[in-house]
């Protein structure tokens, strides 16, 4: 079956804009979360979604970041007046149940670009 | 808080040969889970094994296997027959219960034919 998805591959943005990223997770999957990884580093966790409920946003750094997952699907990932620190990688993954413990699938990440 | 670290940035190894990558973590929890990912250059993570500490015995997955030493802290993914496609970038990853998952800063694995 088809896995995570997610879109753009690539963003480009200038410092100051605002971009949107999408996730569309495996099928039926419960959880759903959002990692930051910036270059040579791992992945750091940002968010946590039980079906439409988002129930740790512990990892968010700063108030420009917002999540949500309206119907308990698609995500999207909103940064608002982005700063160039905020260039990485920006993984989303789905797992099937709601045990934060269950094996987490991954996407391929939007790799987003601040000038 | 808890960390994960992987003191390896970059190793290599003969194709067929096996390799040993390390990873050592730091936690006062009892239970908690392990895990290693593989992150090829097309940069989607793949789950590769995990490990829960209250089971004593080592996680196995065909040619990978860890070893497990939960009073060292130590969590370390042994690959035999290294094949080329296993050339990637590797990370441990720690989770206590209920909590999210904190990766190390990975290795990068190059398998030589």
């Amino acid at each position: 079956g088809a896995g995570v998805s997610q879109s753009p591959r690539y963003k480009v943005a200038k410092r100051g804009q605002d971009v949107a990223l999408r996730c569309d997770p495996i099928s039926g999957h419960v959880s759903l979360f959002w990692y930051q990884q910036a270059l040579g580093q791992g992945p750091e966790f940002l968010t946590y979604f039980q079906n439409e409920a988002q129930l740790d946003k512990s990892g968010l750094p700063s108030d420009r970041f917002f999540a949500e997952r309206p119907e308990g699907s698609v995500s999207t990932l909103k940064i608002q007046r982005t700063q160039q620190e905020d260039s990485a990688v920006y993984l989303c993954a789905s797992s099937e149940d709601r045990s934060r413990t269950d094996t987490q699938y991954f996407g391929p990440g939007t790799r987003l670009t601040v000038l | 808080a808890q960390t994960v670290t992987q003191s390896q940035p970059e190793m290599s190894v003969q194709e067929a040969e096996t390799v040993t990558l390390s990873c050592t973590y730091d936690t006062s929890e009892n239970n908690y889970y392990l895990f290693w990912y593989k992150q090829p250059p097309s940069r989607q993570m793949i789950l590769v094994i995990r490990q829960e500490a209250y089971k004593q015995q080592n996680a196995t997955e065909n040619r990978f296997s860890v070893n497990f030493q939960k009073a060292a802290k130590s969590f370390s993914l042994k690959i035999s027959d290294s094949q080329l496609g296993d050339t990637a970038m590797y990370f441990c990853a720690f989770m206590k219960l209920h909590n999210d998952m904190r990766f190390g800063a990975g290795t990068r694995l190059t398998v030589k034919p």
